[in-house]
């Protein structure tokens, strides 16, 4: 089946450093990339589209300055998280999609201190 | 904009009952409508996809149905085990998928 794997799965820095977070399809290509965050108790919410090739599609309310996103290859994404605040703090989950519906990677935990 | 709901909430029942839980989605123009299952601090877990075109799908102890007209999806679990306490979300979508906020689910022994 279809493996997307996102690396690193826990990540702990200091307020105001970057923090890249990767999404790879491991088994399929894909054109089309998605990131989401949940916090504490929440739900998943849609935060960015990433197309190959081209800029990401950012939801209403996300900065797209703040979560630099890029997809250089059919079969990676990355995220950065730019000078990262507490508030930045949260669990990320990338989904590639593919030819039935979209596959998710296992997360990545984000803790600013 | 496409508005997924799940209820309830939350959910507790005793081991062995069987159980629905509930999802409605206000655009009915979906491709597919999926249900995973998240165990806390972890990622998601795919339970059930229902393309479009499809009114239901089974695994194991699970059903999920789709009516697309009205907007709703329901998954059923037969039989409740303790090891299906978790929360369980709800996707639907098109070009992307929409989450509800989930029902956590606890069975008790």
């Amino acid at each position: 089946g279809a493996v997307v794997s996102q690396h690193p799965s826990r990540v702990i820095c200091k307020s105001g450093t970057s923090v890249k977070i990767e999404c790879r399809s491991l088994d399929f290509q894909a054109t089309t990339m998605f990131w989401y965050r949940q916090f504490p108790k929440q739900s998943l919410m849609l935060m960015a589209t990433s197309n190959e090739g081209s800029k990401a599609t950012y939801e209403q309310g996300v900065e797209k300055d703040k979560f630099l996103i890029n997809h250089a290859s059919l079969t990676l994404s990355t995220l950065t998280v730019t000078s990262a605040h507490p508030e930045d703090s949260s669990f990320y989950i990338c989904s590639a999609r593919g030819k039935e519906t979209q596959y998710f990677g296992p997360g990545t935990r984000l803790l600013v201190l | 904009k496409q508005e997924v709901t799940q209820i309830p909430a939350a959910l507790s029942v005793p081991e062995g009952e069987n159980l629905v839980l509930n999802c409605s989605f206000t655009d009915s123009a979906i491709y597919n409508l999926q249900w995973f299952r998240q165990d806390p601090g972890k990622g998601l877990t795919s339970l059930l996809l229902i393309q479009s075109s499809q009114r239901e799908q089974t695994s194991g102890r699970l059903n999920a149905s789709l009516d697309k007209s009205s907007g709703r999806s329901t998954l059923y679990i037969a039989a409740s085990q303790p090891g299906d306490s978790a929360t369980y979300l709800c996707g639907a979508g098109s070009e992307k998928l929409v989450f509800g906020k989930g029902t956590k689910l606890t069975v008790n022994p």
